[in-house]
């Protein structure tokens, strides 16, 4: 377990729809990470957030934005979705200036869009 | 930008060593760090490996570090079925504000 909880665990869509993903990230840490997971495009960073601002911003497209909140939980909203955004979505989160950088990721947020 | 390359199989004996390989572009990588990610499962730090080392060991992995040429590996010694996965080679360059760069992954199958 690593300490990052993601929810909901699986979400079917259709098109068109709007959905929402949720991340608690581990207890101290102050960075929260998004990325997707597909079959086409593998892992891929779409944004970071530390400590309520974002921090950087990867592959994400206009039609997704996200937010940390001050309890640093952290959404990312998927909008307008097309069958595309179907895909995994992990959370991660980190010590800001820990020594060995890792992070540490949730089981992910499986969407499937129809 | 970075970029990081695997090769996307490797199939091996139980019993037999694994070498995953990969290669990435930042010259100003800090960390490099292999994930290892379990049907279902999230990913799960393997281990990792400072830009200014050339080799760690740990247990049954062992991490090589060729910076010149900005080549990492990782091997498996008496690989075992509960071995099988996809394996993320990631690097962490020195201005990305911690995100990681992941490879496409390596998917390993251990055959009895």
């Amino acid at each position: 377990d690593s300490g990052v909880t993601q929810t909901p665990k699986h979400l079917i869509t259709a098109t068109g729809q709007r959905v929402t993903l949720r991340c608690s990230p581990r207890s101290g840490d102050l960075s929260v990470y998004w990325y997707q997971q597909s079959l086409d495009q593998g892992l891929q960073f779409l944004i970071q957030y530390y400590n309520g601002e974002e921090r950087a911003k990867g592959n994400i497209l206009e039609r997704f934005s996200a937010q940390q909140f001050p309890d640093l939980h952290s959404e990312l909203n998927l909008s307008s979705l097309e069958l595309g955004d179907s895909a995994l979505y992990f959370c991660a989160s980190s010590v800001e200036g820990g020594n060995t950088g890792e992070l540490f990721f949730g089981e992910g947020s499986r969407l499937t869009v129809l | 930008g970075e970029d990081v390359e695997q090769s996307l199989f490797l199939s091996v004996r139980e019993g037999d060593s694994s070498v995953i390989n990969c290669t990435y572009t930042d010259s100003s990588s800090t960390y490099l760090y292999w994930y290892k990610q379990e049907p279902g499962a999230g990913l799960q730090l393997l281990t990792y490996i400072f830009s200014n080392m050339d080799m760690k060991q740990d247990q049954r992995l062992t991490v090589l570090l060729n910076k010149k040429d900005k080549h990492l590996s990782l091997r498996i010694a008496d690989t075992q079925t509960g071995d099988s996965a996809i394996y993320f080679c990631a690097e962490r360059g020195g201005t990305s504000y911690g995100k990681l760069t992941f490879g496409q992954g390596t998917i390993l199958t251990v055959h009895p």
